[in-house]
């Protein structure tokens, strides 16, 4: 299995802050990764694919970007409807993994 | 718009089997490979089975032999049938429905839909 590693697992922030999570792969995925939103109860939400392009309706203050094993997601202004767990995920093969979630929380 | 509902969590013995339900509308069903991916309580997201539209299946290795994948194109529903369950099983369930048939078949299958999650407890 590709192995996904996410950092930091948690980061405190305040609205308005430009914030950005790293994802590593354990080999290279080009660029077959996506970004999700996940809060409290409810199912992940498709934010970025492709490593960087936005899906539809996202606001734009999201964006992703790298290739190969290394990517990251930005928020340049954090509101306070982000304040979520992200995940990303590698989609290369049959087997797609998920990174272990990083919690963005209210500073 | 897409829709999919999932059912059939509930409580069940360590050693039991559990059948999910995952009913989809407001797309071509049929066309479209589908997945389960759970969710251990507090914990991230682990994919757990494929199936494509022509009925090709994959799965995680620690549910192989455990967990059937299935489809019923004429209902427009999914199932995941779970055997030996273990408390390493329990978690929420959600069906995920691929955006590109052809990206799927190609090995990269991208999750853009999901249900509403089913909790599994596997406790005695």
């Amino acid at each position: 299995d590709i192995q996904m590693t996410q950092s930091p697992s948690t980061l405190s922030a305040f609205v308005g802050d430009r914030i950005t999570i790293t994802c590593r792969a354990s080999q290279s995925i080009n660029t077959w990764l996506a970004w999700f939103q996940q809060k409290p109860g409810k199912a992940p939400k498709l934010l970025i694919y492709k490593a960087s392009t936005l899906d539809s309706g996202v606001p734009l203050r999201f964006s992703g970007s790298g290739s190969g094993t290394e990517f990251t997601l930005t928020i340049s202004s954090l509101q306070s409807d982000d304040f979520a767990t992200y995940y990303c995920q590698q989609y290369t093969n049959y087997y797609p993994t998920f990174g272990q979630g990083t919690k963005v929380e209210i500073k | 718009e897409a829709q999919l509902v999932d059912s059939g969590g509930g409580l069940v013995k360590p050693g039991g089997s559990l059948r999910l339900s995952c009913a989809a509308s407001g797309f071509t069903f049929s066309k479209i490979t589908m997945n389960w991916v759970r969710q251990a309580p507090g914990l991230g997201l682990e994919w757990v089975a494929s199936i494509s539209s022509g009925g090709f299946v994959y799965y995680k290795d620690s549910v192989k032999g455990r967990f059937t994948i299935s489809r019923d194109n004429a209902n427009n529903s999914l199932y995941l049938q779970m055997n030996s369950l273990s408390a390493e099983d329990t978690a929420v369930y959600y069906c995920a429905r691929v955006r590109w048939e052809a990206q799927a078949a190609a090995g990269n299958p991208l999750f853009d839909w999901w249900g509403q999650g089913t909790l599994v407890t596997v406790s005695s």
